[in-house]
């Protein structure tokens, strides 16, 4: 069972450029996520999408778009990217809005 | 005051020993309470999900709610080294649709 899949899993980019991550589930999840993991900043909500046709923002939205493209599939895309948005990006997604979430092993962005 | 603190650790036992990990949290309105174990490079993995005060036991792992302190604890019996990973509770409301809030994590480490 694939579960939660992100691509890529690693990227360099360069200030400025753009970006799309993608993340697919294969659980029939209605709801997903993305986050994004800092040191000492823990998980962070940055989208997520209740289910299929809507997305709202979380905690840390700016800079970041996003776009649920069907059921299984929830990009998420840096239109001009900032060294401050190096991070690891962690797509999830859940049965319901309020069940558990299920991870990706994500994806590491450096942006130089 | 954060609205989940957890103790960052790391926190060093040998095999065999019994683990406590805890997450205070401030808001009264948190119903649903999770764990989640996330080894290094990996995405977390959900260990257990309880929406009661009381005890919820799986195998060697019990979670433990206490909403009248607003403390969870995740207890590990029997340690081992695979156990090593960092450890995240993450908690949310029960009114509509809300998210979850995650703790920053505890590293563990069980040496052999």
């Amino acid at each position: 069972n694939a579960g939660v899949t992100q691509t890529p899993k690693f990227q360099v980019l360069k200030t400025g450029q753009s970006m799309t991550l993608q993340c697919a589930q294969d659980m029939n999840h209605n709801s997903m996520y993305w986050y994004r993991q800092d040191p000492g900043m823990g998980l962070r909500l940055i989208y997520y999408s209740a289910s299929e046709g809507t997305t709202d923002k979380g905690e840390v939205p700016n800079g970041y778009n996003v776009s649920r493209l069907n059921k299984r599939e929830f990009s998420l895309r840096l239109e001009s990217a900032a060294p401050s948005q190096t991070s690891v990006y962690f797509c999830a997604s859940s049965e319901g809005a309020n069940q558990p979430q299920h991870f990706g092993d994500g994806t590491r962005l450096s942006i130089l | 005051q954060k609205e989940v603190e957890q103790d960052p650790g790391p926190l060093s036992v040998p095999e065999g020993a019994i683990v406590s990990l805890n997450c205070t949290y401030s808001n009264s309105a948190f119903q649903y309470f999770m764990w989640y174990r996330q080894y290094s490079r990996k995405g977390p993995e959900l260990l257990m999900y309880t929406y009661s005060s009381g005890n919820k036991e799986d195998g060697r792992f019990t979670a433990q709610v206490d909403k009248s302190s607003k403390y969870i604890s995740l207890f590990i019996r029997d340690s081992q080294p695979s156990d090593s990973a960092t450890y995240l509770c993450a908690i949310r409301a029960n009114s509509g649709y809300s998210t979850l809030t995650f703790g920053k994590g505890t590293m563990l480490l069980v040496s052999p």
